[in-house]
């Protein structure tokens, strides 16, 4: 059974950059996106961007000027950094896969942008 | 896509029948899915292709609809099926979630 595990920094002071990292196991999601999605108060589940495992990237338009995602298929990792965070991207940050939809998850992280 | 649903609170009690509603800025398809979040958790996928039931859903649960209006239905509420209910269109690019109905206990 495929699990994922996100990590990373809980806390990001504003104007820096969030940096998340996404640990594949169990099985291999090679055939799928890996999805990034964030759950805030304010706005609900957001779709952040995806990423397949040879690198191709395709991010949500409001984001795409801030966010990367990359891929380390030898670690079986994924990475995202958001880039200029505000308040406004205090959100619990979650790692998602499947063949069409979102059958593996992540446990989430919460990830609160303050100085 | 803009997905709407509604209502954004169902108070039942269990054993009660649960109409979950999502609506569809624009059609698509039948390339809808629903999960199920309950506090501190991820979201788990329920229904995908809007009416097919995921690994191991309860048959109780059962989706409808096609292009823009669809329906999650909750036969029979059990204690467990408490929580909150989102749609998710992956008919187009960004992927999009609905805002969410919370199903809690009258």
């Amino acid at each position: 059974q495929v699990q994922l595990q996100e990590s990373g920094p809980g806390l990001v002071k504003p104007s820096e950059t969030l940096s998340l990292t996404c640990t594949v196991s169990g099985g291999s999601i090679s055939a799928y996106y890996l999805t990034w999605i964030r759950q805030s108060a304010g706005k609900g589940l957001e779709w952040i961007g995806r990423i397949d495992s040879g690198g191709s990237t395709s991010y949500n338009p409001p984001l795409k000027s801030r966010v990367t995602m990359s891929v380390d298929t030898s670690k079986k990792q994924y990475s995202l950094k958001l880039k200029s965070v505000t308040a406004a991207d205090t959100a619990v940050y979650y790692c998602a896969s499947g063949r069409v939809v979102f059958d593996y998850w992540g446990q989430g992280t919460l990830v609160t942008v303050s100085s | 896509i803009v997905l709407t649903q509604s209502p954004a609170t169902l108070s039942l009690s269990p054993g009660e029948r649960a109409t979950l509603s999502c609506r569809a800025s624009q059609s698509v398809s039948s390339y809808l899915a629903w999960y199920q979040q309950k506090p501190g958790q991820a979201p788990r996928l329920v229904i995908y292709d809007a009416s097919n039931r995921a690994t191991g859903v309860p048959a109780r649960f059962s989706g409808s609809g096609s292009g823009t209006d669809f329906t999650l239905t909750i036969s029979s509420l059990e204690p467990e099926d408490f929580a909150v209910y989102y749609c998710q269109q992956y008919s187009n690019w960004p992927r999009t979630f609905g805002q969410g109905t919370k199903v809690e206990i009258k």
